[in-house]
């Protein structure tokens, strides 16, 4: 089983609707991330969790909101879903014991999102 | 503020020659380094990584990427690709150091081996 699961993998939904993208992992990781993938941009991170309380803005927030449910489990918000948002999203996980390395994240295999 | 750069969107190449992927990074603090491998239609996967020590870094699959801190480069290398190796290729630095960093990717490089 994979070790870092998102679900829908694929969704299409129309401009205003409510969407959520869910998280799981089960490397017993306590920082989790959700990341946006756009053709010739690379990754920029949305947001970040480095435990359960702990919840943080990242480079591009704006239209999306989050909740750290348990420490398995990290969840994306598009509160009202606008066309600019399709995109690939990923979902990754590091582990702060092995911070000193560097901090490698674990990334799930993707939802592609669309929104017309 | 840190980035990372990586020099070319796309580099195609026939089976079997030589390769190099270029990045360069910037940062006021100290950095490790990544390189990330996407193949089509999956997620992020770590290749290399370089934290201290050798400068020199080698994945299993033949990849190594020398970490120059002069050039401020962490370019990856392959002597011989194989059509397997067609993937998009992320660099990424984590300044350490200073107050919390986080993951910086550059915007990747697509890297297709021909026959």
């Amino acid at each position: 089983d994979a070790d870092v699961t998102q679900t829908p993998r694929n969704r299409i939904t129309k401009t205003g609707k409510r969407i959520m993208l869910e998280c799981s992992q089960t490397k017993g990781h306590d920082r989790m991330y959700w990341y946006r993938q756009d053709p010739g941009l690379g990754l920029r991170l949305i947001y970040y969790s480095f435990d359960v309380k702990d919840i943080n803005k990242g480079e591009i927030s704006d239209g999306y909101s989050v909740s750290r449910q348990a420490q398995a489990k990290f969840s994306l918000s598009l509160e009202s879903a606008i066309p600019n948002q399709t995109a690939l999203y990923f979902c990754a996980t590091s582990d702060r014991s092995t911070s000193g390395g560097g901090d490698t994240q674990y990334f799930g295999p993707g939802t592609r999102l669309t929104v017309l | 503020a840190q980035s990372v750069t990586q020099l070319d969107s796309q580099v195609p190449v026939f089976e079997e020659a030589p390769v190099e992927l270029r990045c360069n990074y910037s940062s006021s603090v100290s950095v490790y380094l990544f390189w990330y491998v996407q193949y089509p239609n999956q997620g992020l996967q770590l290749l290399l990584k370089y934290l201290s020590g050798s400068t020199l870094v080698k994945s299993i699959n033949g990849f190594e990427a020398e970490f120059n801190k002069s050039q401020t480069s962490f370019h990856l290398r392959k002597p011989s690709v194989h059509i397997s190796d067609t993937a998009e290729y992320f660099c990424a630095a984590f300044p350490y150091g200073g107050s919390q960093g986080n993951l910086i990717f550059g915007k990747g490089t697509k890297l297709s081996v021909k026959p």
